[in-house]
């Protein structure tokens, strides 16, 4: 049974636009979550990060927010750049130092 | 940023055969480091954690003797996939903390090495 879900395993948005992707996961002991995004025959890279203890995290133009009653966190990524288009990975842990578990990802396309 | 190398990026191999894949942390050290698997349209699933100096943790459903982890040095890891067969053909991963950083939970992965057992 997966633990971490990403439902839709694509998504496609105009440049400029912003790109919202979701993820839902079903393990309440689950306290932290990363997002990491990934370009085809590369290993994923780290994106960006929240605790459970927050409900948003911000960097530029990645926004993660975290609304742990319905067991959701979306990545919210504006203006979106061609450049954006990749693979993303949503994943949770039990603390910060627990192993990670990983969604199927979403596969990103911002057209130009 | 810190940087991890897998070597090979792509392998190709005959059945039965035996394939290391290494994982080098380049410009840190690693005091745990992990093994992913990704079949196509799924994923990361974790196969195992290695400590430096110690034996392998390995998830449940993962075969210990036929994936063999050395983690030797605080700087390298090894991926042995022993007597492969067609079924093990897939995209393996390692990844690595920072030994003393923060409690980010933040992993460097490498690149991946891409298995093709014929």
């Amino acid at each position: 049974d997966q633990q971490v879900k990403q439902n839709s395993p694509s998504l496609s948005v105009q440049e400029g636009r912003i790109s919202i992707l979701n993820c839902d996961y079903t393990n309440s002991m689950f306290d932290y979550f990363l997002w990491y995004k990934k370009y085809p025959a590369e290993g994923p890279t780290f994106l960006i990060s929240i605790s459970s203890i927050k409900d948003k995290n911000e960097d530029g133009r990645f926004t993660v927010f975290l609304n742990k009653s319905a067991k959701h966190l979306s990545l919210h990524i504006v203006p979106s750049q061609p450049g954006d288009s990749a693979v993303y990975f949503c994943a949770a842990s039990e603390g910060s130092q627990g192993n990670l578990i990983f969604g199927k990802g979403t596969k990103l396309s911002v057209k130009p | 940023g810190a940087v991890v190398s897998q070597h090979p990026s792509w392998v190709i191999c005959k059945s039965g055969t035996s394939v290391k894949i290494e994982c080098r942390s380049l410009d840190f050290q690693a005091t745990t480091m992990f093994w992913y698997r990704q079949f196509p349209k799924q994923s990361l699933m974790l196969m195992a954690t290695s400590n430096e100096g110690s034996k392998a943790t390995y998830e449940q459903g993962v075969e210990k003797d036929k994936f063999l982890i050395n983690h030797a040095s605080l700087t390298l890891s090894t991926l042995t996939v022993t007597s492969a067969h067609p079924e093990d053909s897939s995209f393996y991963i390692c990844s690595a903390k920072v030994r003393g950083a923060p409690n980010t939970g933040e992993l460097f992965f490498g690149e991946g090495s891409r298995l093709t057992v014929l």
